[in-house]
């Protein structure tokens, strides 16, 4: 079984601050790299599928790196706000299957 | 609106009941697929449909059953043999590979 590490599993950041976390990921068959947010009491939603090693993708505050030769992604969020508090989720996707980070909880303090 | 539906919310079982968990999709996903959450583990795969009439194992598919007689609808029965059912489940659905799960909003199942 394939392992994804997420870091930190949680954090705390003051609203409007900058903040980042890392997913690693086996980089052996790598396909797609997935990020999802899952706020309490919802669905998960997904934020971007991304599989070209350098890629960057952006979603208005969110953005998300990609290096499939060493098997990472950063996901950044700038200015952080309350509506930001979540749990970000990383899954690797290799031999047709996601292979799922346990996440990383972020809590933003007013 | 489209989307996936997991019914119950919460389900309380007996040890030694089967009980079925609904997950009906109105996406015209072909691929569907059974998550379960337990505290501070990531998402594991229990079984997943790539096309109606069809399905395959994931990594904790003991004590789990599944079927998919239609496109829409992917239950889970979680048996008597499985023996520590008591989780949150999420069923998930995708149009193709390399493009985002969309998933139910869960349920909570604990034996009692």
């Amino acid at each position: 079984i394939l392992n994804v590490e997420q870091s930190p599993q949680s954090l705390h950041v003051q609203e409007g601050d900058s903040t980042n976390f890392t997913c690693s990921f086996p980089s052996s068959n790598f396909y797609a790299l997935h990020w999802y947010r899952w706020e309490t009491a919802k669905s998960p939603e997904a934020l971007f599928v991304m599989t070209l090693n350098g890629d960057e993708k952006k979603k208005g505050r969110i953005s998300a790196t990609l290096n499939t030769k060493e098997g990472y992604s950063y996901l950044y969020i700038k200015g952080s706000q309350p509506e930001d508090s979540a749990t970000y989720l990383c899954a690797s996707d290799s031999n047709y299957q996601l292979i799922w980070g346990a996440g990383t909880k972020l809590i933003i303090k007013p | 609106d489209g989307g996936i539906t997991q019914s119950p919310k919460y389900l309380f079982r007996k040890e030694g009941q089967n009980v079925t968990l609904s997950c009906e999709q109105n996406l015209n996903h072909d691929a569907m697929y059974w998550y379960r959450q337990d505290p501070g583990q990531g998402l594991r795969l229990i079984y997943y449909s790539q096309i109606v009439n069809d399905f395959q194992k994931g990594d904790i598919a003991e004590g789990y059953s599944v079927s998919r007689e239609k496109k829409e609808s992917f239950p889970l029965t979680v048996t008597s043999a499985q023996k520590n059912p008591t989780a949150f489940y999420l069923c998930a659905s995708s149009m193709r590979r390399a493009y985002g799960y969309t998933f139910g909003s869960g349920t909570r199942l604990t034996v009692v």
